[in-house]
């Protein structure tokens, strides 16, 4: 069973729709959750920590749950600059990747 | 402040031959991981380093592949005799402390590894 699972997409949304992506976790011991955004032929780059009490920037929001071992991103009003491959991430003495939710914005 | 340096970004190797990898961490960065990413895939764990110390290379092929982090100098990751499965993007990160302080980690930009 992989450490960190996700829905590979794509997911095909118009300009301004609201998206959300989860990603499970197989590890109840997971210490830390964080989602990056890659894209195409670029480095994954820090989108955002996710911690229990939920936390928002901007039009992202991210929220982990413990008790079902899942942690969720949600994007509000997307813009066609939000396409990209997102990665879900668990810290479990080493980083974990999912091997990401591929995002469309279509005009 | 500099970030994460990798270098050659883009390295063709002909079959047999050997491919360095090299990465310097950001600064202040004492801990360096490689990942793989194979074409239209997800990354995948190679090794976790500290300088002088490999601390995880469950994710490392057993033959060919190998990775240090000596005290001064890059992080080099070496692969020898190159077969044409090794072609991927090899992506280094580095964070500040160890991985369990909560800290996350940074990536540098990749070396493009093809295999002709």
């Amino acid at each position: 069973r992989k450490e960190v699972e996700q829905d590979p997409g794509p997911f095909n949304v118009p300009e301004g729709a609201t998206v959300a992506f989860n990603c499970t976790y197989s590890n109840s011991a997971s210490q830390s959750f964080f989602w990056y955004r890659q894209d195409c032929r670029k480095e994954p780059k820090l989108l955002m920590s996710v911690y229990s009490s939920g936390n928002e920037d901007g039009r992202f929001t991210a929220q982990l749950n413990r008790a079902s071992q899942y942690i969720s991103l949600l994007i509000r009003d997307s813009k066609l600059s939000d396409s990209a491959t997102y990665l879900c991430v668990v810290n479990l003495n080493k980083f974990y990747f999912g091997s990401g939710t591929k995002l469309n914005v279509k005009p | 402040n500099a970030g994460v340096m990798q270098n050659p970004r883009h390295l063709v190797r002909r079959r047999g031959q050997e491919a360095r990898l090299r990465c310097s961490p950001m600064k202040g960065h004492s801990h360096v991981y490689w990942y793989r990413q194979l074409p239209e895939e997800g990354l995948k764990f190679m090794v976790y380093l500290q300088k002088e110390n490999i601390i995880d290379e469950s994710g490392m092929p057993k033959e060919r592949f190998s990775a240090e982090f000596p005290k001064e100098g890059p992080s080099i990751l070496r692969i020898q005799q190159v077969v044409r499965g090794d072609s991927a993007a090899y992506f280094c990160a580095s964070s500040p402390e160890d991985s369990q302080s909560g800290n996350t980690i940074y990536f540098g930009e990749g070396s493009w590894l093809t295999v002709v």
